[in-house]
Order: C-alpha cells, then sequence, then structure tokens
C-alpha cells in the first residue's frame, strides 16, 4: 500500500459522537485526499491536502472536517458521526503527478 | 448524470478468456485516465495510466483511450482467477497531484476456473 497506513482499521461508534481517523504515510508526498466508498457512488473525495496546513474541500465535505500538521500526517474528523456517515474511508497520497496511492482503508459504523 | 459511467456487473467469464471492461465520460475536459483494481475489503491499486488517446499495454492488460468517443475500455489478455476484482475508472482534466480524479463505480469480475 506504498508506504501508506490507516488507523483504526474499524471502528463501531454511536450517533453524536466524534470521530477522528489517520492516515499515515512514509513517502513524504506533498498530496494526501480522503475519500469515501459507498456501494452505488464509488470513491468521493471528502477533502485534500497539498502541504502542511494547507487543505481544500472535496465534494461530499459537509460533517468532515481536516488536520495536516506534518507531512506525514492527514487527519478526518467527524464532528458529530450520523449514520449516513457509515462507509469505508480510503486515504490516498500522490507525489505531484496525477497517479494516486491508496491506503487499505478504515471501516466505520454509527450506529 | 454522473461525469463517468460504469456498468457495475458482475461480469463472470471462463479463466483464459478476454476482458473488456469500459468506462464512458461527459467531460470533455479529461485528458488523465486511471485503471485501479480493487480486491475485496482492500484500497484500490493502480494498474495503468495513459495520458490523452491511444492505447498503452502492460504484460496482459491493455488501456485503450478514445477522447472522441468519450470512452476508455481496458482489456485483460488470458484472465486468471486471481484477476477477480472490481475495476475502477479514474480520469482528471489536469496535471499535477491538486487535480482531483473523478472514478467510476466500478466493474465487479469475477475469473471463474
Amino acid at each position: 500500500d506504498a508506504g501508506i497506513t490507516q488507523s483504526p482499521r474499524h471502528k463501531v461508534t454511536e450517533t453524536g459522537t466524534p470521530v477522528t481517523l489517520r492516515c499515515h504515510q512514509t513517502e513524504n508526498h506533498r498530496y494526501m485526499y480522503w475519500y469515501r466508498q459507498d456501494p452505488g457512488h464509488g470513491l468521493r473525495l471528502i477533502h485534500y491536502s497539498y502541504g502542511v496546513k494547507d487543505t481544500d474541500k472535496g465534494e461530499v465535505s459537509d460533517g468532515y472536517s481536516v488536520s495536516r500538521s506534518k507531512t506525514e500526517d492527514f487527519l478526518l474528523t467527524l464532528e458529530s458521526a450520523t449514520s449516513s456517515q457509515t462507509s469505508v474511508y480510503f486515504c490516498a497520497i500522490s507525489d505531484g503527478t496525477d497517479t494516486q496511492y491508496f491506503g487499505p482503508g478504515t471501516r466505520l459504523t454509527v450506529l | 448524470q454522473k461525469e463517468v459511467e460504469q456498468d457495475p456487473g458482475p461480469l463472470s467469464v471462463p479463466e483464459g478468456a478476454i476482458v473488456s471492461l469500459n468506462c464512458t465520460y461527459s467531460n470533455s475536459a479529461f485528458q488523465y485516465f486511471m485503471w485501479y483494481r480493487q480486491y475485496s475489503r482492500k484500497g484500490p491499486e493502480l494498474l495503468m495510466y495513459t495520458y490523452s488517446s491511444g492505447n498503452k499495454e502492460d504484460g496482459r492488460f491493455t488501456a485503450q483511450v478514445d477522447k472522441s468517443s468519450k470512452y476508455i475500455s481496458l482489456f485483460i489478455r488470458d484472465s486468471q482467477p486471481s484477476d477477480s476484482a472490481t475495476y475502477l475508472c479514474a480520469m482528471s482534466a489536469g496535471s499535477g497531484g491538486g487535480n482531483k480524479l473523478t472514478f467510476g463505480t466500478g466493474t465487479q469480475l469475477k475469473v471463474e476456473l
């Protein structure tokens, strides 16, 4: 998985609780992305980062925030989890080309 | 209507068959095209990357882009059971890491013995 780890790999939480997912890379790539994958929708971009402290919204950013204080770490926070945020979350990295490399994913269930 | 359309399958073929996977798109600005393979409960892995129209071959895999028809294909020759996975097409309009990829929903392929 191109030196990308995600934690936790599985999480079950309750509606209304905050949740933070972590993506860690060892490739020193500048760009990092958070996607969610749902049946019938494919991969949809939530947020992305183009450098430390530089982030921007993707197409499904409502209810999510991100932070990047170090090159290697990109955090995704669900401020108050809802059942519609039950999904598989993937982190991806890029070295500045169009190709992105994905992590193993985090399976999140919101009850 | 989605920017990228991909038949979800499932597509079931016998071992050794030639497989054709396809995506259509509506955004004429797309110039960079990728195919990812995703095994069950794993992250997508990059399989093929092409720029603009034309063909690109890598072993048993051939990626084909027809920008005039807004149609891309992935061919798998001599398919193997290990090719059983979901195949995602992806595309972007510009070059560089800041450019966003638009994905198809994926086609599930099963290669049977």
